[in-house]
């Protein structure tokens, strides 16, 4: 089975913190993602990455940079949180771009920035 | 804009009846369509998927329509049980104006009553 892991379920920081929250895939997937869940607006991407040391903006990339040293590590950071980046943080992996992927999700960081 | 619409935000079912949740998309470029399903404090799971090629796949349980004319899909649930109670994304991919474009849908929250 594939296993998608995340550094934590539960964060709390204070507004100008540097974060950083780890994902860890273990099935040599090329694409991992990073994604934020918000009510009423579902799951917007972030950044995500086809290789290691590449990266692409998703759709709400203002705030956070990314890291992908490893294949199976993917580093989501926040350089100076703020309370607007308090949410659901999910991490999610697949095998090459392409239409027939699923994507495999890791249970996801809850992060609140007070 | 959003691509990818749900327009019901929840949906209350008996036990044993049908449910259907609805998705929306703008653009006819997205040629591939998939269903997830997330419970609280867990990652979305995969759950089916469609090509534009086709107008039906069948699961089980679980069926996804897809009509092309409409741009809608629908993900149908027969019988449906306590257990699917979770909230449903639906997410659409393709390549737009050259980019590899994976886009979810804001979600619909199913309870499935006993």
């Amino acid at each position: 089975d594939v296993k998608v892991t995340q550094s934590s379920r539960y964060l709390v920081k204070r507004t100008g913190e540097k974060v950083f929250l780890e994902c860890v895939q273990d099935m040599d997937h090329e694409n991992m993602f990073w994604y934020r869940q918000d009510p009423g607006l579902g799951l917007r991407l972030i950044y995500f990455s086809y290789d290691v040391k590449m990266k692409e903006k998703g759709d709400i990339p203002e705030g956070y940079s990314v890291s992908r040293e490893k294949k199976e590590r993917f580093s989501l950071i926040l350089e100076s949180a703020s309370t607007n980046q308090t949410s659901m943080y999910l991490c999610a992996s697949s095998f090459q771009t392409g239409k027939y992927n699923e994507q495999f999700f890791g249970p996801g960081t809850r992060l609140t920035v007070l | 804009d959003q691509q990818v619409k749900q327009n019901s935000p929840s949906l209350s079912v008996q036990e044993g009846r049908i449910s259907i949740l609805n998705c929306d998309y703008t653009n006819s470029m997205f040629d591939y369509f998939l269903w997830y399903k997330k419970y609280p404090a867990e990652g979305p799971t995969f759950l089916i998927s469609i090509s534009s090629i086709k107008d039906k796949n069948e699961d089980g349980r679980f069926t996804v329509f897809l009509n092309k004319s409409a741009k809608h899909l629908s993900l149908h649930i027969v019988p449906s049980q306590p257990g699917d109670s979770a909230v449903y994304f639906c997410a659409a991919s393709g390549v737009l104006s050259g980019t590899y474009k994976y886009i979810f849908g804001t979600g619909t929250r199913l309870k499935v009553l006993a």
